[in-house]
């Protein structure tokens, strides 16, 4: 696609229910990110995924958050059992490693709004 | 490891002031440095970026030069106008990895 895409834009849930976000990343990018960005604060990063290597985790506030990316391509992140400091806005980027060892550009979708009431 | 450090905002200047947003780094290796801006109601864009020590990066007026030696990469404008009212992030990629950290953003908001 032309930009990163992700879903839903809004998306408002109970306490205790599960929710996945998707992201659909730029065509042929190898590295997708996913930041979380609440109210007030700055990028908080959760994991990433490089081409197939091992994602890095390391960003994952609690064994509640997961995420998953199929074929390469789409990412899926999930929250189980959300709770309301969870409400956040959900970004996800990605970029083109290619040949270039730095200097890749990363590239924002416009995020997923979740509210945790 | 890896730190992105900004000034903290929010920063309110008038229409033509001079903008400077502060930014420093740790980083193990030679990272990319970058700006991102995040104009109300929309996603983080690239602004400018630096991929090696002296570097200047440039685009819309703003300006931010990779200094190794007091690892910094401040953001600067000579006159601001009141439509660059934003979020601004500083970022670093290391070359291991390509992994990506960002400061924790300064608001700039500028008035008539």
């Amino acid at each position: 696609g032309a930009g990163v895409s992700q879903s839903p834009s809004n998306k408002v849930t109970e306490k205790g229910k599960d929710v996945e976000l998707r992201c659909d990343p730029i065509s042929g990018h190898t590295a997708l990110y996913w930041y979380r960005q609440s109210l007030g604060q700055g990028l908080e990063f959760l994991i990433y995924f490089q081409g197939n290597s091992a994602p890095d985790k390391s960003g994952l506030p609690s064994d509640r958050f997961s995420a998953e990316r199929t074929g390469g391509s789409v990412s899926t992140l999930t929250i189980q059992r959300t709770q309301q400091e969870d409400s956040a806005v959900y970004l996800c980027a990605s970029s083109f490693t290619g040949t270039e060892s730095s200097g890749n550009t990363i590239y924002f979708g416009e995020g997923s709004w979740l509210t945790v009431v | 490891g890896n730190s992105v450090t900004q000034m903290e905002g929010p920063v309110t200047l008038s229409e033509e002031a001079f903008l400077t947003i502060n930014c420093t780094y740790t980083a193990t290796g030679y990272p990319s440095l970058f700006w991102y801006v995040q104009y109300p109601g929309e996603g983080l864009q690239l602004l400018l970026k630096a991929t090696k020590a002296d570097d200047k990066g440039s685009n819309k007026g703003f300006e931010a030069t990779y200094r190794k030696e007091t690892t910094s990469f401040h953001l600067e404008k000579g006159s601001v106008q009141v439509s660059d009212s934003a979020v601004y992030f500083c970022a670093l990629e290391v070359t291991t990895g390509n992994q990506f950290y960002f400061g924790t953003g300064t608001s700039l908001t500028v008035i008539p």
